[in-house]
């Protein structure tokens, strides 16, 4: 039963352009959203996340959007750079950053 | 400050031998996890501990695993007669009460 769902395992980019990745949840009770960063042979980096109360969150060039009508959110890096070509993984839990649920992740690649 | 160190980073057996995984969390965490992600999926959570305690062991197999996080050392994951399906990337994350956790850069475990 996959409860957080990344339904493009890829997306390619255009340099300087808007990447969008989508995260899908089933868990009415998770209450926190995060997204990792992931490059080959290496562990999962944390980018940003959003709590249920909130239904956006900035950080510089990233974005996270929650909705929770929808349970869906989006993760949006504007302007796209080469060095974001990684894997995206989404995460949810239930009150707090202990055992995470993962996604499949989304493979972008940033086309220069 | 070191990040999240687990060693060995690549981890060779035989099957029917066993595997030790070990994670050294950042300095000043108490929280350790551990998840498995096997070839094109996403993380899955494994366990839960604080010092001397395990607090969620809810993805664990019921047999061959188990962890622990002794007062002083790293935290161990132990899998005992390893079979081919053990094979995957470990990964071991720590946190603070509250705050995001951090991931080490992993431990292929590959069973021949």
């Amino acid at each position: 039963d996959q409860q957080v769902k990344q339904n493009s395992p890829s997306l390619s980019v255009q340099e300087g352009r808007i990447s969008i990745l989508n995260c899908d949840y089933t868990n009415s009770m998770f209450d926190y959203f995060l997204w990792y960063k992931k490059y080959p042979a290496e562990g999962p980096t944390f980018l940003i996340s959003i709590s249920s109360i909130k239904d956006k969150n900035e950080d510089g060039r990233f974005t996270v959007f929650l909705n929770k009508s929808a349970k869906h959110l989006s993760l949006h890096i504007v302007p796209s750079q080469p060095g974001d070509s990684a894997v995206y993984f989404c995460a949810a839990s239930v009150g707090g950053n202990e055992k995470l649920t993962f996604g499949t992740g989304t493979r972008l690649t940033i086309i220069p | 400050n070191a990040g999240v160190m687990q060693n060995p980073r690549h981890l060779v057996r035989r099957r029917g031998q066993e595997a030790r995984l070990r994670c050294s969390p950042m300095k000043g965490h108490s929280h350790v996890y551990w998840y498995r992600q096997l070839p094109e999926e996403g993380l899955k959570f494994m366990v839960y501990l604080q010092k001397e305690n395990i607090i969620d062991e809810s993805g664990m197999p019921k047999e061959r695993f188990s962890a622990e996080f002794p007062k002083e050392g790293p935290s161990i994951l132990r899998i005992q007669q390893v079979v081919r399906g053990d094979s995957a990337a470990y990964f071991c994350a720590s946190s603070s009460r509250g705050y995001e956790a951090f991931f080490g850069q992993g431990t292929r475990l590959t069973v021949v």
